[in-house]
């Protein structure tokens, strides 16, 4: 059973270009999770998706950025436009289900970078 | 906002010595979880522990919980120098996504 995978690994963007960080959960898991690392921080949570449905979304800029967690497909997140403040890790989670008894499998991230 | 406050931000240590790492959260808990970061790689979880429990034991890992503090901590004992990494606690609510701490970077010296 392969873990999360996220592609790019890096993913290199002039700013005003678009961004786009592709993740597919582990087979069986139906949520998936977004979280942005800064340099030198912790992760901070953006979105939970279920398949076809944002069901939190309390951290995303409220612009540029959209999430989706398509029925067929890996999940997407997009940034428009992007600024050299987006320039961070980008780690995407998945889980079999929700509540206190689910871990959270982390992807190995995409680092992206804004020249 | 990022609720954790992770203590010590940074620790050196020697090999053979134990480490522990504090953390503390600001809400009601579900469960507590612990993940440990290669630089500049992905999270590898490491133990969680319930609200309701107040210690639990993984191999050379210790965690303990005082969810009347709001706090835990993660023992590492026998430290090696492969422990070498950033530790992170996340706390998980009732709103299904973690709320991760500062983190903790480790370093263990031969």
């Amino acid at each position: 059973n392969a873990g999360v995978m996220q592609n790019p690994r890096h993913l290199v963007r002039r700013r005003g270009q678009e961004a786009r960080l592709r993740c597919s959960p582990m087979k069986g898991h139906s949520h998936v999770y977004w979280y942005r690392q800064l340099p030198e921080e912790g992760l901070k949570f953006m979105v939970y998706l279920q398949k076809e449905n944002i069901i939190d979304e309390s951290g995303m800029p409220k612009e540029r950025f959209s999430a989706e967690f398509p029925k067929e497909g890996p999940s997407i997140l997009r940034i428009q436009q992007v600024v050299r403040g987006d320039s961070a890790a980008y780690f995407c989670a998945s889980s079999p289900g929700t509540g206190g008894s689910f871990e959270q499998f982390f992807g190995p991230g995409t680092r992206l970078t804004v020249l | 906002s990022q609720q954790g406050e992770e203590d010590p931000q940074a620790l050196s240590i020697q090999e053979g010595e134990n480490a522990t790492m504090n953390c503390s959260y600001k809400t009601s808990i579900n469960n507590l979880q612990w993940y440990r970061q290669n630089s500049g790689r992905g999270l590898v979880h490491l133990i969680l522990i319930r609200s309701n429990e107040r210690e639990k034991h993984s191999g050379r890992l210790r965690v303990t919980l005082d969810t009347s503090k709001k706090s835990s901590s993660l023992l590492i004992t026998a430290s090696r120098a492969a422990d070498t990494a950033s530790y992170f606690c996340a706390s998980y609510g009732t709103a299904s996504k973690l709320t991760f701490g500062t983190g903790t970077r480790l370093q263990v010296t031969l």
